[in-house]
Formats: C-alpha cells, structure tokens, sequence
C-alpha cells in the first residue's frame, strides 16, 4: 500500500519562504510531483523530482530524498496569489500503468 | 505545455439518471488516461486507470459497472456515471499522460451535482 502525508493547514507572510514537507512510504516508487490547486479548479503541475536533490524552477523548488521517503517543496517571495492547496503526489506502478496517488494536500495562506 | 479539455465543466441532474463526462487530449495522444474524484475539503482519489483500446483498470471499491470508462480513441476518453444518486455528487477530473510525457495533464474538471 502507500501512505502519504503533508500538514493540513499552513499560514506565511507575503514576501517571506514558505516549505511544505511530505513524506511517504510506498512501494515501486517511480517519481514524486508538486501541483497547486486553487479552490474549484483542477490541479497544475508545479515541479517533477526522480532522483534525489533539488529541482529550482524560479519561486519554486523542490526536494526529493528517496532513502528517507521525503520530499519538500519551497516557496520563495510569496504572493497573495500563491493561496492554494499544495499537492504532493507519487507515482509508483499500477496495474498496466504508472499512476499518481496524491497526499490530502497542504492548504496556504498567505497573509499581507 | 500539453492541453486537457473535460466538458461539461458543470451538470446538474436528477437522481437515477445518468452523466457523461467527456475528456480530451487536444494537442497531444493520451496512450493513458486517469479519472479522479474529489470530495470538497479531500484530496484526489484515483477512480482508474485506461489505456486506449483497453478495459479500465479500476480501483478498489469503485464499482465498475456504475462509472462506465470508454477510452476509444488517443484524443478521448469517456466517463458515464450511470443510475447517479445525491451522494455521486463531487468533482470529477480526468487527466492524460502520452507517451513523450513524464507529468500527467489535468482537465479542467466537472462539477457533478445529482438531486
């Protein structure tokens, strides 16, 4: 089976950093993936990690350490826009496919 | 990046009727689709799994006779809820991988509501 977990709830201040732990434990592991979903809407993908280490995509970053079944995900500079839930998903080996499972999600605020 | 289209984006209907939820790749071939559910305040669940020409491959506890997956072609899959009741009522996204892609692409969403 496979267990996900992220905090509930987080709040930061506009301007400052913010980090979203994860943590996992799962079996055929075979990537983990960022998304934000704003309220209503569908997920949009944010950051991919396979290998361990940091992946910097501008405001963002993302952490990965497969021996510890940890990920993280860093917000840098927050914007009022960037409240919103933070998903962390894993992709393993399904049954004919690779498929995500994805944690209950972090919700953000950003506070002026 | 590549583009996921669902349709409708909302229906409303009564119970005991049923609901297609229509998902397109639009730029790209989706050799895997995946429909989700999410209840309000939960995170994603994955209802299946289908790959073009195949039968889904559906997860546990989601009756397979009740959410109908047709995935006929490499630009369209199908998802009909059939005989729905009150508590089918959530938010279905579907999403598609093809296979130059690592990530997964989400649709839009449709919101269900059955009365």
């Amino acid at each position: 089976g496979q267990n996900i977990d992220q905090p509930t709830e987080m709040t930061a201040t506009e301007g400052a950093i913010v980090q979203i732990n994860c943590t996992y434990q799962t079996s055929g592991f075979n990537g983990l993936f960022w998304y934000q979903q704003h309220a209503g809407e569908a997920p949009t993908f944010l950051s991919y990690n396979v290998l361990d280490g940091l992946e910097e995509k501008g405001r963002f970053s993302s952490f990965l350490s497969r021996s510890k079944g940890y990920s993280y995900l860093l917000l840098k500079e927050l914007q009022m826009k960037d409240s919103a839930s933070y998903l962390c998903a894993v992709r393993m080996r399904g049954a004919g496919s690779y498929q995500l499972t994805f944690g209950k999600g972090t919700k953000l605020s950003v506070i002026p | 990046g590549a583009v996921v289209s669902q349709h409708p984006s909302r229906v409303i209907c009564k119970s005991g009727t049923s609901v297609k939820i229509e998902c397109r790749s639009l730029d790209f071939q989706a050799t895997t689709m995946f429909w989700y559910r999410q209840f309000p305040k939960q995170s994603l669940m994955l209802m299946a799994t289908s790959n073009e020409g195949s039968k889904a491959t559906y997860e546990q506890g989601v009756e397979k006779d009740k959410f109908l997956i047709n995935h006929a072609s490499l630009t369209l899959s199908t998802l009909t809820v059939t005989s729905a009741h009150p508590e089918d009522s959530s938010f279905y996204i579907c999403s598609a991988r093809g296979a130059e892609y690592n990530e997964q692409f989400f649709g839009p969403g449709t919101r269900l509501t059955v009365l």
